[in-house]
Formats: C-alpha cells, sequence, structure tokens
C-alpha cells in the first residue's frame, strides 16, 4: 500500500540553525501539507500545497518557514534559524484531491532543538 | 471557527472491555468528521471518517463511531479493547464547503489494562 515517508526521523540541531525537513507524498496525490505537534499537545496546521504554491498557511508558518517542492517527488520544509520553541514532531501529509478524501499521514519526523 | 473537545486526556480500561472515546465539536454546519490512532513512534492513521450518508460509520480494528447532529458528538466506541488498542486517539473536523484544513483535538491516549 502506498505510504507516505519523511526523512530524517529525528533530527537534532543548534538554536539559529537551519533545518529541512524531507517528505515524500504519495505518488498520484496533489495537495500537500506540514503539521506539528509540540509535546503533549495537538496536532495543528502550518501550510497546505498545491500546484507549486501555498493554499493556505497558518499563524505559525512565519516568515521563517518555507515549503518547496523542488523535484515533483519531495516536499520540503525548511525553518531558517531554528529557536528552542520548533522543537515538535512535523509531519507531512498528501492527499489526492480535494473533497471527502483524506489526509494520508507520514510517520514524522522529530525536531529537538538545543 | 471550529473547535473540537475530546473530554479526558486519558482513558484507561481492562481488556475485553467497552472502550468509549468522547469528541464533541462546534460548527454551524455538519462537518466532514475523523477519528485518527498514533501509536507511539508513529505517524497518524486513520480509523474512520464520516463526510455523508449512514450516521454509524465502522472504522478498522473493531473501532466504530456515530455522528449524532443533535448533540454535536462524534464518540469512538469499540466492544472489546486488546492490548494492541493502546495509543493515543484524536478527532477532526473539516468544516463541509469550506477549507480542507482539520481541526484536531487534543487527543485521547487509551491505556488498556491487562
Amino acid at each position: 500500500e502506498p505510504e507516505v515517508t519523511q526523512t530524517p526521523s529525528h533530527q537534532v540541531t543548534q538554536m539559529g540553525q537551519e533545518v529541512i525537513l524531507r517528505c515524500v507524498p504519495i505518488s498520484n496525490h496533489l495537495y500537500f501539507y506540514w503539521y506539528r505537534q509540540i509535546l503533549g499537545q495537538k496536532v495543528e496546521f502550518l501550510v497546505s500545497f498545491y500546484n507549486n504554491e501555498i493554499s493556505e498557511k497558518s499563524e505559525i508558518f512565519d516568515d521563517q518557514f518555507s515549503v518547496e517542492r523542488p523535484d515533483g517527488s519531495n516536499f520540503t520544509l525548511k525553518i531558517r534559524s531554528t529557536k528552542l520553541e520548533d522543537s515538535a514532531m512535523y509531519f507531512c501529509a498528501s492527499m489526492s484531491e480535494v473533497g471527502t478524501d483524506t489526509q494520508y499521514f507520514g510517520p514524522g519526523t522529530r525536531l529537538t532543538v538545543l | 471557527a471550529q473547535s473540537v473537545t475530546q473530554l479526558g486526556s486519558h482513558v484507561s480500561v481492562s481488556e475485553g472491555a467497552l472502550v468509549l472515546l468522547r469528541c464533541n465539536y462546534s460548527s454551524s454546519v455538519p462537518p466532514y468528521l475523523f477519528w485518527y490512532v498514533q501509536y507511539p513512534n508513529q505517524g497518524l492513521q486513520l480509523l474512520l471518517k464520516y463526510t455523508t450518508g449512514a450516521t454509524l460509520v465502522k472504522g478498522i480494528n473493531g473501532f466504530e463511531a456515530e455522528f449524532k447532529k443533535s448533540e454535536t458528538s462524534f464518540h469512538l466506541t469499540k466492544p472489546s479493547a486488546h492490548m494492541s488498542d493502546a495509543a493515543e486517539y484524536f478527532c477532526a473536523v473539516i468544516p463541509s464547503g469550506g477549507s480542507y484544513i482539520p481541526t484536531f483535538g487534543r487527543g485521547t491516549s487509551l491505556i488498556v489494562h491487562p
């Protein structure tokens, strides 16, 4: 069964460093998402991406964040200058089409900022 | 604004006992409703969803949920808990006719005792 994959599974970085989290969505899906889950808290929407551009973003997704689909298969989330409060689990999701269809989530990348 | 309330951050049951995880939402129109399960160190997996039609929805692993419009609820049940059901469960809603970005509840941790 097709699945969303994410790398790395765990990333440790120093405050102020840039990180890139990678996702490979399901191949025929058109809509892509990033979410984050701070330890012990609920899953929060960051950004959605369709047709090579951001379609929606939350207040969390400030200028420090960017997304890209560089090669038609990968979908990346970049944090330019990490802060301690960026420590969280980051989930990628993809969906085939808008409607009653479902978002399929990857296993997540745990980001730890020291 | 959409909101999702999951009553009880932790629910503890004995193996073989009934599982009941509560979810209430606030929405001016009936939304699309989802339950996701998150096993330790894994991503979110869809258990079941309600979009239209029959209000009792059956999902994977013996779980089911009933959409009750009058109560704005979508409680998750399973007749007999299994040790492998121990996980975090998230209720999510997507407003019908609007953005397809889900709002998640804070999650309920299901603990199953032998």
